[in-house]
């Protein structure tokens, strides 16, 4: 099962962007890269995913390296709402039961 | 779209009782799932169902049994309590179709063991 590593925790300055790593260096070829954030103790929420292109919608942009082993979360503008824990998970339609969230990122964004 | 429910939201146990935690969806999905959040953790998956008649365990699924209803309901049962399961649960649907799996998670029901 293909497993992620975070760091545990980063700030970053209202209104900069906000890019979060991740490494996944076990992914395998029909897996695919979620993000998801957790803010306070409410459930999880998805973010974005992408297989092995660059990915961009209304919450954040998603690149993948070329060799697929790891990858960034961006918040363009983050904001005092956007305080939250991020998770990188990796899961595919075969795996849809063994993938594992980890502890994730814990980003504070700061005024 | 009430997309996915939990009930109750809050419940607090002696060690020993028993209870049931459930689970609705309704958005037509094949998969449900359970997981569970310590405190500072992240969530690990208790039971999930592939698809309406099936379930498997999880990372954690000892002290706990699992029933999917229909293809709307997933149920959690606690048959005795122990307080090392006093945690937030979280209950999750996916489509688990085609090469995607994006999950949606409900509120969470926060669960005391005394």
């Amino acid at each position: 099962d293909a497993k992620t590593t975070q760091p545990p925790s980063m700030d970053c300055a209202e209104g900069r962007a906000a890019n979060l790593p991740c490494n996944h260096s076990t992914i395998s070829g029909n897996e695919y890269v979620y993000w998801y954030r957790q803010i306070h103790s409410q459930g999880p929420q998805y973010i974005i995913h992408g297989l092995k292109n660059n990915e961009t919608n209304e919450m954040a942009s998603l690149i993948i390296t070329e060799d697929r082993k790891s990858s960034t979360l961006i918040l363009p503008h983050a904001t005092l709402r956007d305080t939250a824990v991020y998770y990188c998970i990796v899961r595919g339609y075969a795996n849809a039961g063994k993938s594992t969230f980890g502890d994730g990122t814990t980003l504070t964004v700061k005024p | 779209n009430a997309g996915v429910t939990q009930t109750p939201k809050f419940q607090v146990l002696k060690t020993g009782q028993s209870m049931t935690l459930q689970c609705a969806q309704d958005m037509n999905h094949n998969s449900m799932y359970w997981y569970r959040q310590d405190p500072g953790m992240g969530l690990r998956l208790i039971y999930y169902s592939a698809s309406e008649g099936t379930t498997d365990k999880g990372e954690v699924p000892n002290g706990y049994n699992v029933s999917r209803l229909n293809k709307r309901e997933f149920s959690l049962r606690l048959e005795s309590a122990a307080p090392s399961q006093t945690s937030v649960y979280f209950c999750a649907s996916s489509e688990n179709r085609f090469f995607t799996d994006t999950q949606y998670f409900g509120p969470g029901t926060r669960l005391t063991v005394l």
